[in-house]
This record gives C-alpha cells, sequence and structure tokens, in this order.
C-alpha cells in the first residue's frame, strides 16, 4: 500500500525559498501512469490544488503560483518536491503531497493517496 | 479556468439524516469530479471518484451522482463519524479546482 510523507522546515522567512519533499513508501514513483501533485491548506481555509509532475518530468503548475513554484522528482530517491520562491504569510499552510490514479482506459487523474502533511509557516 | 462552487457551506444535522452536498462547476466537466472527507487536523480521503464511483472502502451510505454541470454528494443516514468537512474537486483539465467546502455539524 503506497504511502506518502511530506518533509521540510516548518518556518521559513519571507522572500526566502521554501522546499518541501514528498517521500513516496510502499511503491514506485515510477510505476503505473500516476500523477504526483501538491495541494496547500491555509488556516481555517478550503483546500488549494498547487500542481502536478509526472515520473518522465511533465508538469503543470496553478495559474496563481507559475511564477513562483516549481516541481521536480527524483526516481532513484523516489520522492518528488516542490520549490516555491519568494514566500509572503500568504503561504503559511499546511501543504499535502498526493498521488494521482486514473480509472483506465480515460486519463482523467483524481487524488487517491496522501501525505498526512506538513505545516508551514512565513514569518520573520 | 473551471470554478466550482458548493452549497450549502455549512449544515446542520443529525444522526441518522439524510444529507445532500452539492456541487456546481462553471463549465461542462462530464464525469470528471471527485468527493473527500476531511477531519480536523487530518487530510482528506478520497470517497467518490467519476462523480458516482465510491472508493474501496468507503461505507456504501456515501454516494455522488450528477453529470455535466451539477452533482450531488449524499449521505443516505448520517453516522457520528461522518461530521467532517466535505469538497468537491474537479479534474476534467488543467487546472484542477476544489470547491469551497461543506462542513456537516450536529
Amino acid at each position: 500500500q503506497v504511502q506518502l510523507q511530506e518533509s521540510g522546515p516548518g518556518l521559513v522567512k519571507p522572500s526566502q525559498t521554501l522546499s518541501l519533499t514528498c517521500t513516496v513508501s510502499g511503491g514506485s514513483i515510477s510505476s503505473g501512469g500516476y500523477y504526483w501533485s501538491w495541494v496547500r491548506q491555509p488556516p481555517g481555509k478550503g483546500l488549494e490544488w498547487l500542481g502536478y509532475i509526472h515520473h518522465i518530468g511533465s508538469t503543470y503548475y496553478s495559474p496563481s503560483l507559475k511564477s513562483r513554484v516549481a516541481l521536480s522528482v527524483d526516481t532513484s530517491s523516489n520522492h518528488f518536491s516542490l520549490t516555491l520562491y519568494s514566500v509572503t504569510a500568504a503561504d503559511t499552510a499546511v501543504y499535502y503531497c498526493t498521488r494521482g490514479r486514473t480509472t483506465p482506459p480515460y486519463y482523467y487523474y483524481y487524488m487517491d493517496v496522501w501525505g498526512k502533511g506538513t505545516s508551514v509557516t512565513v514569518s520573520s | 479556468d473551471i470554478q466550482m462552487a458548493q452549497s450549502p457551506s455549512t449544515l446542520s444535522a443529525s444522526v441518522g439524516d439524510r444529507v445532500t452536498i452539492t456541487c456546481r462547476a462553471s463549465q461542462y466537466i462530464d464525469r470528471w469530479l471527485a468527493w473527500y472527507q476531511q477531519k480536523p487536523g487530518k487530510a482528506p480521503t478520497l470517497l467518490i471518484y467519476d462523480a458516482h464511483t465510491v472508493e474501496s472502502g468507503v461505507p456504501s451510505r456515501f454516494s455522488g451522482s450528477g453529470s455535466g454541470t451539477g452533482f450531488t454528494l449524499t449521505i443516505s443516514s448520517l453516522q457520528p463519524d461522518d461530521f467532517a468537512t466535505y469538497y468537491c474537486q474537479h479534474y476534467n483539465n488543467f487546472p484542477w479546482a476544489f470547491g469551497q467546502g461543506t462542513k456537516v455539524e450536529v
């Protein structure tokens, strides 16, 4: 059974860069046609999808963050990562990594596995 | 971009009630819609995908219906474990988007 675990700093200063990693266990990040995504949730608010990456490297970023976000994948270490540049207090949130699965023969992906989330605070 | 709107934002109910949550997409999304349940301090969990398919392990009291732009999540008989916040999310195209959530409370 695949499990996801987020890791990274709990506190980041404004204008700095946030880097988070999601480690995949119980399966290979390269197996199957899965999409690997990040979702965040500011305190007391709803869910925001940030973007996805496929193990071959294809990506899509939310337009709201496109200029500040980058996703990468390391198949040898079985993890994928989120980098968010020039953070502000508005980036304070719980960040979740997810796996996107599809129902063959279609190519529409829903998020079936979620990490427990990691809390990030942006503050000086 | 496609926007998702849920109603109501908050729903007061009792154990045993039949509960219905509505989700509307700003554009046609066929059946490419998922429902998630989130409890306080926990990650969301997948309940329904492809608008009406119940995820493995999810109790049969949960069901989903709809297609195109209008969708519903129904809990046939509310149980104590069901008090939570529910989100719809489309995956018809990028960017994926969530509804604002519906909190089911006592």
